[in-house]
């Protein structure tokens, strides 16, 4: 079956540590996308990356890095230098559907950090 | 303004009741435009992509309407499992393939 995948569901941190989610897919999707949603809120774009080895910074990439040296994944680092981190963060990944790009989900991590 | 805006709701109707959600968007040059159903604690599932001829999925009809900036959806017939939060979302102009989401509109479908 293909699907995106992210681990862990649930993730709590102390304050201060890095924290890494992890997101795969296998839909063989060009464009994968990180975004986070807070209570009540909608969907922010914080990094997206279109091909392997190359990512841009979206609304929000303070505090967040990423990587994207394979096809398939595009993990996510929430560093000690995000200010709010605690959020649920979903992955995504595209391919292009006639002049569109229609965006697949991952079931999401929640990080809480106290 | 924001980019997209819904309204929050949430909507309260009854089983069997029709029910038309709008999303405004402030860029003229948008391109592709979407729906997604959100269920409680759950990641957004794509519901359909808005064609400028309009789509219609079942009991679900989606409009977009380029003069005035905005894409509806209207639910007929409405259940109880469509009880769920409902995600615009809209392609900014440029080519790029990132989406900006509005902030939901959550409907309540009641027996």
């Amino acid at each position: 079956d293909g699907g995106i995948t992210q681990s862990p569901k649930y993730l709590f941190r102390k304050e201060g540590q890095n924290v890494t989610l992890s997101c795969e897919q296998n839909l063989n999707h060009d464009a994968m996308y990180w975004y986070r949603q807070d209570p009540g809120q909608g969907l922010r774009l914080i990094y997206y990356s279109q091909i392997v080895n190359d990512f841009q910074k979206g609304d929000i990439a303070e505090g967040y890095s990423v990587s994207r040296e394979k096809k398939e994944s595009f993990p996510l680092t929430v560093t000690s230098a995000q200010k709010n981190p605690t959020a649920f963060y979903l992955c995504a990944s595209s391919q292009r559907q006639g002049s569109s790009y229609e965006q697949y989900f991952g079931p999401g991590t929640r990080l809480t950090v106290t | 303004r924001k980019e997209v805006e819904q309204d929050p709701g949430p909507f309260n109707v009854p089983e069997g009741a029709t029910v038309a959600f709008n999303c405004t968007y402030s860029n003229s040059a948008s391109q592709s435009f979407f729906w997604y159903r959100q269920d409680c604690r759950k990641e957004p599932k794509l519901l359909m992509s808005v064609y400028s001829s309009g789509n219609e999925d079942g009991r679900f009809t989606a409009q977009l309407n380029r003069a005035s900036q905005y894409i509806s959806l209207l639910i007929r017939d409405s259940k109880l499992s469509d009880s769920a939060t409902y995600l615009c979302a809209v392609t900014p102009s440029g080519g790029y393939n990132k989406l900006i989401f509005g902030a939901g509109t959550r409907l309540a479908v009641h027996p």
